[in-house]
């Protein structure tokens, strides 16, 4: 069965700091990837998504992920933070067929 | 700028009432879907509808029924609410349902007392 998994519920960075938020999916076909952030009270908006080819993408406001085949992965990454990037960010796997898959998402905590 | 539009934000309503939410897609989509956010963020697919027709019909109980007129329209009727219903439900369109980047409305906020 597809899943997705964000080992860590709840990250705190300093402001200015860089940040890596993990991601790991398990599906044997070709998997569609993509990262949404979700700020309070609102509904998810998508940062990038990975289809094929380099598999370093670059999404909205700084934000990159990479993808790895190998260690079936899709960390989501940024060289430094602003305290508006807390936020509760989800990694998302499409398996076709209309059916996408969510992590648990990862609540980002920016501090001063 | 917002192109999924839900109503109500929030609703109130006691256990065994029905409510009904709507939503509404101006992108020109085919593709619309219902989700349930519980209290710890956890998404789950509800219903996906493709050009009226239901596709996707996950393990949700028989009181909860999607409602498509056309293909910019997706409401969600729940027959007899149970406070395990609480939760935020969330509308998104997408062009199609294969790997397509999906557009989410911001939810309508429903607690069952």
């Amino acid at each position: 069965a597809q899943s997705v998994t964000q080992p860590d519920a709840r990250v705190t960075v300093s402001e200015g700091a860089s940040l890596q938020l993990r991601c790991k999916y398990s599906y044997s076909g070709t998997p569609y990837l993509f990262w949404y952030v979700q700020y309070p009270r609102q509904g998810l908006q998508l940062l990038l998504k990975y289809y094929s080819g380099d598999p370093v993408v670059q999404g909205v406001n700084g934000f990159e992920a990479e993808f790895s085949k190998s260690n079936s992965s899709f960390h989501l990454r940024k060289a430094s933070v602003h305290w508006s990037d807390s936020a509760v960010y989800f990694c998302v796997l499409s398996t076709g067929n209309y059916k996408y898959v969510f992590g648990a998402g990862t609540r980002l905590k920016v501090i001063a | 700028e917002t192109a999924v539009f839900q109503t109500p934000n929030y609703h109130v309503t006691q256990v065994g009432n029905e409510v009904s939410f709507n939503c509404k897609q101006t992108l020109g989509h085919d593709t619309m879907y219902w989700y349930k956010q519980d209290s710890k963020k956890l998404l789950k697919i509800m219903f996906s509808y493709n050009n009226k027709q239901l596709i996707v019909n996950e393990t949700v109980p028989r009181r909860f029924s999607p409602q498509s007129s056309d293909k910019a329209h997706l409401n969600l009727r729940i027959k007899s609410v149970e406070p395990e219903d609480s939760a935020v439900y969330l509308c998104a369109s997408s062009h199609g349902g294969n790997q397509d980047t999906q557009y989410f409305g911001p939810g309508t906020r429903l607690l069952v007392l």
